[in-house]
């Protein structure tokens, strides 16, 4: 029950594409859901997270949909950039709940 | 404001040593938790401590312990090495307990490798 399923375990877009990374859960008593991104030699840096009392949110080119019935989250990237290759890592926590993670997205974006 | 410091940033060990790594979290941050990342494993949760209380403890043997001082810096100890621990360890701060869905601010790591 204290699980988060990330999918995929990597993923090649190219350039301008929408890379989608899909996350699920079990625990409906989590209500705090991060997205963390790392690019290689750095710690994870949280890039975007959301409540479950909305169904999405955006920050810049980065969006969060909430489906709360699916117990399901996933991080679409618009207009996907070089830049943006990195490991891309969900999680999810709740008041009494330490963060649980998923196990990592590896995103490359193709020039 | 400075960020998550984590020393040693990289040390070689031998099987059987013993290994102390170090973590100074934002000034101000009371939380501090530890991960092991290695390559296809993802972040698997090591500690988490507040306020010099260990709170949480992940599914690792206890040859890994670690501590938290009272200026809120930590320590994690690996004894008796073996080959597997080779990885890196990140440390996170933040101000409240995770759980508490408080942004976690990571250092870049110590990367630990055993030969």
């Amino acid at each position: 029950q204290q699980q988060v399923k990330q999918s995929p375990q990597s993923l090649i877009v190219q350039k301008g594409g929408i890379p989608i990374i899909n996350c699920a859960y079990e625990n409906t008593a989590f209500d705090y859901f991060p997205w963390y991104q790392q690019f290689p030699g750095k710690g994870p840096a949280l890039l975007i997270a959301i409540r479950p009392d909305v169904s999405e949110k955006k920050e810049g080119r980065f969006t969060i949909s909430f489906n709360k019935s699916a117990k399901q989250f996933s991080l679409h990237i618009m207009d996907s950039q070089p830049g943006d290759s990195a490991t891309y890592f969900c999680a999810a926590s709740g008041s009494n709940y330490q963060l649980i993670w998923g196990a990592g997205t590896k995103l490359i974006i193709k020039p | 404001k400075a960020g998550v410091t984590q020393t040693p940033r990289y040390l070689i060990k031998t099987r059987g040593q013993q290994v102390t790594l170090s973590c100074s979290p934002i000034s101000g941050h009371r939380s501090v938790s530890w991960y092991q990342q290695t390559p296809g494993q993802g972040l698997q949760f090591l500690f988490e401590y507040f306020s010099e209380t260990q709170r949480n403890k992940g599914n690792f043997p206890g040859r890994f312990s670690g501590r938290q001082f009272s200026n809120s810096r930590s320590e994690m100890n690996v004894s008796t090495l073996e080959l597997g621990d080779s990885a890196l360890y990140l440390c996170a701060s933040s101000l409240d307990p995770p759980g508490t869905t408080g942004e976690l601010f990571f250092g870049e790591g110590s990367r630990l490798t055993v030969l």
